[in-house]
């Protein structure tokens, strides 16, 4: 099945600063790479997702970028403020295939961001 | 558009009791998932249904978890007895359609297994 790795567990910025999340997978199968923000007592949030036909999207703040022949995508925060601060989770799944959009997710990076 | 709903948001039990958590998916939303997130780590699928069926359960442990969806709308995920092991927040999700299409999570159902 699919194996997503993501990386770093923490990362820690100054506000501002730009935060850098990366991801990898191993079903090259997978064509759908969502985003997810987790806060404190929330469950996950979508925040932007990509498909295997796109290499990069972006929507204001935030931007995605895939690389398929390397199996990894990452997320890209510019401009970082204290309420990004939050745990962030990508995943990976077979949308269409038979594994029914299952979403395989990462293991998480807790993102702080200091004023 | 209300989002998921879940209750109740904490329980606390004691190791092989038994546990019902209950989940009222976006209205319309024809696909459910049921996730289990240990501390610390991402959240892994334990079923998924395609209005009141069972698309896949492969990672659910059914000596001691079921779930059901009647009527494909409401669903409620039980485990009997408990493990410690146990212990984790139990996330509902919703979806329209099976493929493509987003997942919303609802809050979670915090359970801890003493």
């Amino acid at each position: 099945g699919e194996n997503v790795e993501q990386h770093p567990s923490t990362l820690s910025v100054q506000e501002g600063d730009s935060a850098v999340i990366k991801c990898t997978y191993s079903d090259s199968a997978s064509n759908y790479f969502p985003w997810y923000k987790q806060e404190l007592g929330k469950g996950p949030q979508l925040i932007i997702d990509i498909r295997s036909n796109v290499g990069e999207k972006k929507d204001q703040r935030i931007a995605v970028t895939l690389n398929k022949t390397a199996k990894h995508f990452s997320l890209h925060i510019t401009e970082t403020q204290p309420e990004d601060s939050a745990v962030y989770f990508c995943a990976a799944s077979n949308a269409g295939g038979t594994s029914y959009g299952k979403l395989t997710f990462g293991q998480g990076t807790i993102l702080t961001v200091h004023p | 558009e209300a989002g998921v709903a879940q209750s109740p948001r904490y329980k606390i039990i004691e190791k092989r009791q038994s546990v019902a958590f209950w989940c009222n998916p976006i209205s319309g939303h024809a696909t459910l998932y049921w996730y289990q997130q240990i501390l610390g780590q991402g959240p892994k699928l334990l079923i998924q249904f395609q209005n009141n069926g069972v698309v896949d359960d492969s990672q659910l442990p059914k000596d001691r978890f079921s779930a059901e969806r009647l009527k494909g709308v409401d669903s409620t995920l039980k485990i009997q007895p408990a493990k410690l092991e146990d212990s984790a927040v139990y996330l509902c999700a919703s979806s329209q359609r099976l493929y493509n299409s987003p997942l919303h999570f609802g809050n979670g159902t915090r359970l801890t297994v003493t």
